[in-house]
């Protein structure tokens, strides 16, 4: 298996455009996790999903910020409209069920720029 | 609610000294402690947890609930373990419960 697999991993952006990343999780994993990394406020989770469903978004920050995982295999984390302060390395987690459900495995990440 | 506190954003040692990254938290309940290391251009990635009681790369890590830390430890440092570490708790209890993590702590060890 190639991992959790995100793209794109670099993405530059002007303020006010609408941002899309996306994510593929491990398969047979029954949940994902989207987070968000900044030098301040280190590791944040925005939101997650088991099985498709998501389960809590309380750290999503704000309206602009939505999460959708419209099949076991895909996911995305879309901002709209994109602002400077949202520039931040976007990683993507799955985790699987049973013994080792609290085992997390991570994506490569997505660097975001917006200018 | 779970908290995360590693009161190190930078801890510079030197190759051959022990290393120390504390990790404190705060949970009512009993929790389940991890340490994940991201090295240069690689994935954060699990590098072990309490309950497996191992030590992996050197590196050990004890649960002290009194203290209720979780601090990483290693005798002698080396130059490959140059990495951000994060400490992240869990509830343990039935069924899934997000895990938290602190803010990380960059280790640097100088040649």
């Amino acid at each position: 298996d190639a991992g959790v697999i995100q793209s794109p991993r670099h993405e530059v952006t002007e303020m006010g455009q609408e941002v899309t990343l996306r994510c593929k999780p491990i398969s047979g994993h029954d949940y994902l996790f989207w987070y968000r990394q900044t030098m301040m406020r280190g590791l944040e989770l925005l939101i997650y999903f088991n099985n498709n469903v998501p389960i809590d978004d309380s750290g999503m920050p704000e309206d602009r910020f939505s999460a959708k995982m419209p099949n076991a295999s895909f996911s995305t984390l879309k901002i709209q409209p994109s602002e400077p302060r949202d520039s931040a390395v976007y990683f993507c987690a799955s985790s699987p069920s049973g013994g080792y459900k609290n085992i997390q495995y991570f994506g490569a990440g997505t660097r975001l720029s917006v200018l | 609610a779970q908290r995360v506190t590693q009161p190190e954003k930078l801890l510079s040692v030197f190759k051959g000294a022990p290393v120390e990254l504390k990790c404190n938290y705060s949970y009512s309940g009993s929790p389940e402690l991890f340490w994940y290391v991201q090295y240069s251009r690689q994935r954060l990635q699990l590098l072990l947890r309490h309950i497996s009681r191992e030590s992996i790369k050197g590196f050990t890590a004890d649960l002290n609930k009194g203290e209720t830390s979780f601090h990483l430890k290693k005798p002698f440092a080396q130059e490959e373990d140059s990495a951000m570490y994060y400490c992240a708790l869990r509830p343990y209890s039935g069924g899934y419960q997000k895990v938290t993590f602190g803010t990380g702590t960059k280790l640097q060890v100088i040649p």
